[in-house]
């Protein structure tokens, strides 16, 4: 399988901003998708890249790097609805409908 | 439109017995999954359905785990003699084909005393 690595928890300030990281080994590498999951939902599907750069949607952003093997994503304007756990998830060709799970960053923001 | 949904919401069961688990997809997603999800863990993958057919099942633990999925819409997770090791949210995804965007289902949780 894949060996994806997330922090387990981070605290961060109502306003403030937070980064998560998300580190992965895998072979054939086709996509990186981060998913927001609070207590007793469902993950929902927050943003996906599969080639090198910065995908910004509101106050999310999500980074990746092939070559390193690292993406993060970043929370701006933290709100208190944003905590939740956050997952990083990668796909690779061939079984390119797997998803493979970290799991998760619990991010708890304080007022 | 109405996203996945997934009855019952929750399920305690005792040990040895037999569970049924429901998924109904969005409409019109040929793609369906199933994911165990412990706690303090990420998902993990179960099964993939491409229409009527699993085109995957290399993620079901042992050979008491099966799914269907006749009609190529709502699927169904069937679990004989539980063990208390299966206790777990079983999650339902589906997606418009193999390699769009997967959205879940609010998860199953079960309790197998």
């Amino acid at each position: 399988g894949q060996n994806i690595d997330q922090p387990t928890e981070m605290t961060a300030t109502e306003g403030a901003i937070v980064q998560i990281n998300c580190t992965y080994q895998t072979s054939g590498f086709n996509g990186l998708f981060w998913y927001q999951q609070h207590a007793g939902e469902a993950p929902t599907f927050l943003s996906y890249n599969v080639l090198d750069g910065l995908e910004e949607k509101g106050r999310f952003s999500s980074f990746l790097s092939r070559s390193k093997g690292y993406s993060y994503l970043l929370l701006k304007e933290l709100q208190m609805k944003d905590s939740a756990s956050y997952l990083c998830a990668v796909r690779v060709m061939g079984n390119d409908y797997k998803l493979s799970f970290g799991a998760g960053t619990t991010v708890t923001v304080r007022a | 439109g109405a996203g996945v949904s997934q009855t019952p919401s929750n399920k305690v069961t005792e040990k040895g017995k037999y569970v049924e688990l429901r998924c109904d997809p969005i409409s019109g997603h040929t793609a369906l999954y199933w994911y165990r999800q412990s706690l303090g863990q990420g998902p993990e993958f179960l099964i993939y359905f491409q229409g009527t057919g699993a085109a995957d099942d290399s993620g079901l633990p042992n050979d008491r785990f099966f799914a269907v999925r006749p009609e190529g819409s709502v699927s169904t997770l069937k679990i004989q003699r539980t063990e208390r090791g299966d206790s777990a949210v079983y999650l339902c995804a589906s997606s418009l084909g193999r390699q769009e965007t997967q959205y879940f289902g609010p998860g199953t949780r079960l309790l197998v005393l």
